[in-house]
Formats: C-alpha cells, structure tokens, sequence
C-alpha cells in the first residue's frame, strides 16, 4: 500500500491562533488529496477535495474561509485552521489518491485541541 | 437516502473465530467502488480490500474476504480467524463513477468489533 504521513499528530492552541497541518504523500504523486474531520465515535466527514495545482472544493457547510487548503505539489496538502476555536477540536484525517487509482490511503491523522 | 449502511453498532467475536461485518450501499450508477477500512484506537485508516463493481471474483486479502451480492447492493466484510489485534472501528465506503476524477468516498457510520480472548 501507498504510504501517507500527516504532520503534526497532535496539536494543542489558544483560541483564535491558527493551525497548519500538513499532508504528504510518501511514494507517490498524489493528484488529488482529500481533508476529513472526524468526532469521536462517529464516522469521516469529507471537509474538501484538494487538486493540485487548483483550488479546493469545499463541501456544503465547510467554511472555506476557515479552513484554507493549498495543494502546492503532487506530494503535499496543507489545512489551515485559522482563527481557531474550542469548537474546531477534532481529528483531522487526510487522504491521498493517485491519478487513475481507486484507492485512498490515509494518513495518521491530527489531534487538534483549541483552548 | 444513505450511500453507505453499517447496521451493526457493535460486534464480538471469540478470539480464532470468523466473523461477517454488514454493509449494504446505494448508488445507481453502473461503476462503482467498495472499500473497506480498519480505524485502530490509534486513528489511522488502514486500507483493508476493494472490490470494484464489475469485478466477477469476490476480492480476498489474507484473512480479509468481501462478500459482494451485486443484486442485494451488499458488500459484507467476512474476517477469518480473528486476532485479538482486529478489535478496532471498520468501516466500509464507496466511490461511485470509478475514472471519474473528483468523486468523493462515502463512508458508512463503522462497527466496533471487538475480539475476545
């Protein structure tokens, strides 16, 4: 399987500071990354698709605005949470998926902790 | 409707035993795929078997089998003699218009399997 590393795995922040998380494909070129956000208990709910090269499409209720993602290479996918908080707590998990594959393979995921 | 259901909250199985973990999924589209992921108290989504929606062959990945029903749109996860490391959260997911870039994955609400000595 396809090997994708996310950075950093736990993260804790004041109230109104901003978070980079950090996505990256391993051994291979990932043309499209996918941002989810899971509560305990519960399953994955997709926050975006990330193209790189292009912007993100957000889904319905997902601010975009909040949650800035940047695709800048074939191997790596920011989230930035900016302005964070308490309610932004949560374990943001990435994906990444090569051109033509079916498969997601996912990262470890980030704890985030606001304040 | 639902694009992925898990009906089974919770499920125990004897340590060495085989156990069935449901999914059923709605789509209407003629390709499609089926996923199944492992979520350890750790957090990380580890990729189980796919079986793609013209594959003939039931898709097998060492004690891993899915056990699709195209007529009944089922995509049961079959695991064979269970290990005490299995006991984690499973869920099954789709992705429909396979070779169409840009389709997400629906995700089903996961089953707690838990492996008893």
């Amino acid at each position: 399987g396809a090997v994708v590393s996310q950075h950093p795995s736990r993260v804790i922040c004041k109230s109104g500071t901003s978070v980079k998380i950090e996505c990256r494909s391993l051994d291979f070129q990932a043309t499209t990354m996918f941002w989810y956000r899971q509560f305990p208990k519960q399953s994955l709910m997709l926050m975006a698709t990330s193209n790189e090269g292009s912007k993100a499409t957000y889904e319905q209720g997902v601010e975009k605005d909040k949650f800035l993602i940047n695709h800048a290479s074939l191997t790596l996918s920011t989230l930035t949470v900016t302005s964070a908080h308490p309610e932004d707590s949560s374990f943001y998990i990435c994906s990444a998926r090569r051109q033509g594959a079916e498969t997601q393979y996912f990262g470890p995921g980030t704890r985030l902790l606001v304040l | 409707a639902q694009k992925i259901t898990q009906t089974q909250p919770g499920m125990f199985v004897q340590e060495k035993e085989a156990v069935t973990l449901d999914c059923t999924y709605d789509t209407s589209d003629q390709s499609y795929g089926l996923f199944w992921y492992k979520q350890p108290s750790s957090g990380e989504m580890i990729f189980l078997i796919y079986q793609g929606s013209y594959d003939e062959q039931n898709a097998t990945e060492g004690r891993y089998s899915l056990n699709f029903q195209k007529a009944r749109k089922s995509a049961n996860l079959v695991i064979s003699a269970s290990q005490l490391g299995d006991s984690a959260m499973y869920f099954c997911a789709m992705r429909e218009g396979l070779r169409r870039e840009g389709n997400q994955f629906y995700f089903g609400t996961g089953t707690s399997l838990t492996v008893i000595p």
